[in-house]
């Protein structure tokens, strides 16, 4: 258990269809993360949240759209997604002290298949 | 970019041996971490060592930075079947950058 729980742990959805990831962190940290791991690639960084203000969204498709509504929830609104965004989609928060040393904490991801 | 490159990409060795990692990066960094990863779930933080430190401990983990070489290594001593899963470095440049991550490297602990 490692404080931040992301929900659900599985998800199929149509290339048509709404939907979307929650995670919420119980650490009390002041930012929150989206990443992307597809098979043989890198995680990729897809959004950050510093005190709910998104700081980086790095050339993400508009068809992901992320939602902080407090520091400890974090969403990613999916819609019209297509077969290749079907990746593990981890959350992850950490506490950010202004010198950049925070450790990430990870949820157990959210694996997304688009059919 | 700074993201991270482990090498090599996969390692198979028999417990009780030492699993040796590589981690190569390419920007000044304010820090590097090491990640592991079991499959299908989330990362685990295992340890972080700053630009200015060379060499850290954690039970049995041992990890040295280089950043003349811009390169990190992971040593795992005496292994164990339950070390099997990625392993990845991760990078952090400047105060407010988020952390980078390279691909990973695999490694499968037999008994």
């Amino acid at each position: 258990e490692t404080g931040v729980t992301q929900t659900p742990r599985h998800l199929v959805m149509g290339m048509t269809n709404k939907k979307s990831l929650k995670c919420e962190q119980h650490l009390g940290h002041n930012a929150m993360y989206w990443y992307k791991q597809s098979a043989k690639k890198p995680l990729e960084l897809m959004f950050v949240y510093n005190f709910k203000e998104q700081t980086e969204n790095n050339s993400v498709p508009s068809r992901f759209s992320p939602e902080c509504p407090n520091s400890s929830h974090l969403f990613l609104h999916l819609h019209t997604l297509q077969p290749e965004d079907s990746a593990l989609y981890l959350c992850a928060s950490s506490q950010e002290r202004g010198e950049g040393t925070g450790e990430l904490f990870f949820g157990e991801g959210s694996r997304l298949t688009v059919l | 970019s700074q993201q991270g490159e482990e090498d090599p990409q996969a390692l198979s060795i028999q417990e009780g041996e030492n699993a040796t990692m590589n981690c190569s990066y390419k920007t000044s960094i304010n820090n590097l971490q090491w990640y592991r990863q079991n499959s299908g779930r989330g990362l685990v933080h295992l340890i972080l060592i700053r630009s200015n430190e060379r060499e850290k401990h954690s039970g049995r983990l041992r990890v040295t930075l280089d950043t003349s070489k811009k390169s990190s290594s992971l040593l795992i001593t005496a292994s164990r079947a339950a070390d099997t899963a990625s392993y990845f470095c991760a990078t952090r440049g400047q105060a407010g950058t988020a952390l980078i991550f390279g691909k990973g490297t695999t490694l499968s602990v037999s008994s």
